[in-house]
């Protein structure tokens, strides 16, 4: 079965400072990984994918994440927050083909960012 | 905006009754996912249509129901509510092409309050 483990319920960071989310996915299969932002009363953004080839993904925002196989993990970073990325942030693994038809999340890791 | 159309945004209604949420894909895509969003239970999977047929259930209670219609919106439908069933519902949608790196895009939820 496949499952996804955000180890840090909560973080505060410094505005301007890096962050960096954990994430550890269990799968039995070559890994499709996806990392969502849920802003306060909003839907579920993606911010990146991670399908196969290059481990070091960019997506929106300023945001990256490295898929380390070796480690089952999928960290996501940024190297200077700003307040507007305040909000929460979900792992997960899964795919939508014909024979993996979902997504399982991670319970979340909600961010502060203090001035 | 992801594409994806839910109404309604916010749901009030006592225990017993029965609600229906609707949601409208992404433009080209065949396949609707509904989730259900809780504190206790974080995202959970519900149930997955293509193209109008029912390919997937997850976690769903036998008193939940959904259908997705010609035009391919869908609709899930919630019976004998209860208190517990309070949350957060997301559709999401994907073309599905038969391969699994695709990507799901999500709806801005529905949030429902049983009272």
């Amino acid at each position: 079965a496949q499952s996804v483990t955000q180890p840090d319920i909560h973080i505060t960071v410094s505005e301007g400072a890096s962050l960096e989310l954990r994430c550890n996915y269990s799968y039995g299969a070559t890994p499709y990984l996806f990392w969502y932002v849920q802003s306060p009363g909003q839907g579920l953004q993606l911010l990146l994918k991670y399908f196969s080839g290059d481990t070091l993904v960019q997506g929106i925002k300023g945001f990256e994440a490295e898929f380390k196989r070796s480690q089952s993990s999928f960290n996501l970073r940024k190297p200077s927050v700003h307040w507007s990325d305040a909000a929460e942030y979900f792992c997960a693994v899964g795919g939508f083909g014909v024979n993996d038809y979902k997504l399982s999340f991670g319970a979340g890791t909600t961010v502060t960012v203090r001035a | 905006d992801s594409g994806v159309t839910q109404t309604p945004k916010h749901l009030i209604t006592a225990t017993g009754q029965r609600v229906t949420l609707r949601c409208s894909p992404r433009s080209g895509d065949l396949s609707v996912y509904w989730y259900q969003q809780s504190l206790d239970q974080g995202l959970q999977f519900l149930i997955q249509y293509y193209n109008g047929e029912e390919r997937a259930k997850g976690n769903i209670l036998e008193r939940f129901s959904a259908q997705q219609f010609p035009d391919l919106h869908s609709e899930l439908n919630l019976s004998s509510l209860e208190l517990g069933d309070s949350a957060l519902y997301f559709c999401a949608s994907s073309v599905e092409v038969g391969q699994r790196n695709t990507e799901a895009f999500f709806g801005q939820g529905t949030r429902l309050t049983v009272v």
